[in-house]
């Protein structure tokens, strides 16, 4: 069965430090893995994606994730954070078979000034 | 692009009458789209997966005839909840892929559902 798993429930970093949240997998096949940021009271707004190619994905808001297939993982890392990146953090696989994404248990990402 | 639009963002009822939560892409054509329904402090529980013109896959342990899911058009989908009560207060949510991104599910911003 496909998972993720997001060991931590809240990350805390100071505003201007480097972030990270982690993400591991477990799929059969090559994965699509997906991040998405939820602020209060809304849906997911879409941050980056990995199919295929470069491990290294750009994406939205100066945030960047790292395809690592020897660990399983895709973390998502923001060299220098911002207060207003402070949010709910969500990585996910899309399984093939029935295109339905699988969602991690989502990780809060507090930024302080 | 690929924005997802919902409504009603939020709405309050009486326990007993049915609500209606409609979800459009803007601007793509969805082939599929998908309602979550989130609790508070949790992640997304998927309800069904709906593709235009065909009935609705549930997954297991939503109710069909509770959660009516149409997907009549390739931009609308709507998803009704019937004789609403209190324990279907929740944060429903869909998403829509289509297009040149197939593969990525774009959200809208969530309907926020009180049922007195």
């Amino acid at each position: 069965a496909q998972s993720v798993a997001q060991p931590e429930d809240q990350v805390n970093v100071a505003e201007g430090n480097p972030l990270t949240v982690k993400c591991t997998y477990s799929v059969s096949g090559n994965p699509y893995l997906f991040w998405y940021v939820q602020y209060p009271n809304r849906g997911l707004q879409f941050l980056l994606k990995y199919i295929t190619g470069d491990n290294l994905v750009k994406g939205s808001y100066g945030f960047e994730a790292e395809f690592n297939k020897s660990q399983t993982s895709f973390h998502l890392k923001k060299p220098s954070a911002l207060v207003s990146d402070s949010a709910l953090y969500f990585c996910a696989v899309r399984d093939i078979s029935t295109d339905k994404l699988i969602f991690g248990t989502g990780t809060r990402l507090q930024v302080f000034p | 692009g690929a924005v997802v639009s919902q409504h009603p963002s939020w709405v309050i009822c009486k326990s007993g009458t049915s609500v209606k939560i409609e979800c459009r892409s803007l601007d793509f054509q969805a082939t599929t789209m998908f309602w979550y329904r989130q609790f508070p402090k949790q992640s997304l529980m998927l309800m069904a997966t709906s593709n235009e013109g065909s009935k609705a896959t549930y997954e297991q342990g939503v109710e069909k005839d509770k959660f009516l899911i149409n997907h009549a058009s390739l931009t609308l989908s709507t998803l009704t909840v019937t004789s609403a009560h209190p324990e279907d207060s929740s944060f429903y949510i869909c998403s829509a892929s289509g297009g040149a991104n197939q593969e990525t599910q774009y959200f809208g911003p969530g309907t926020r559902l009180l049922v007195l």
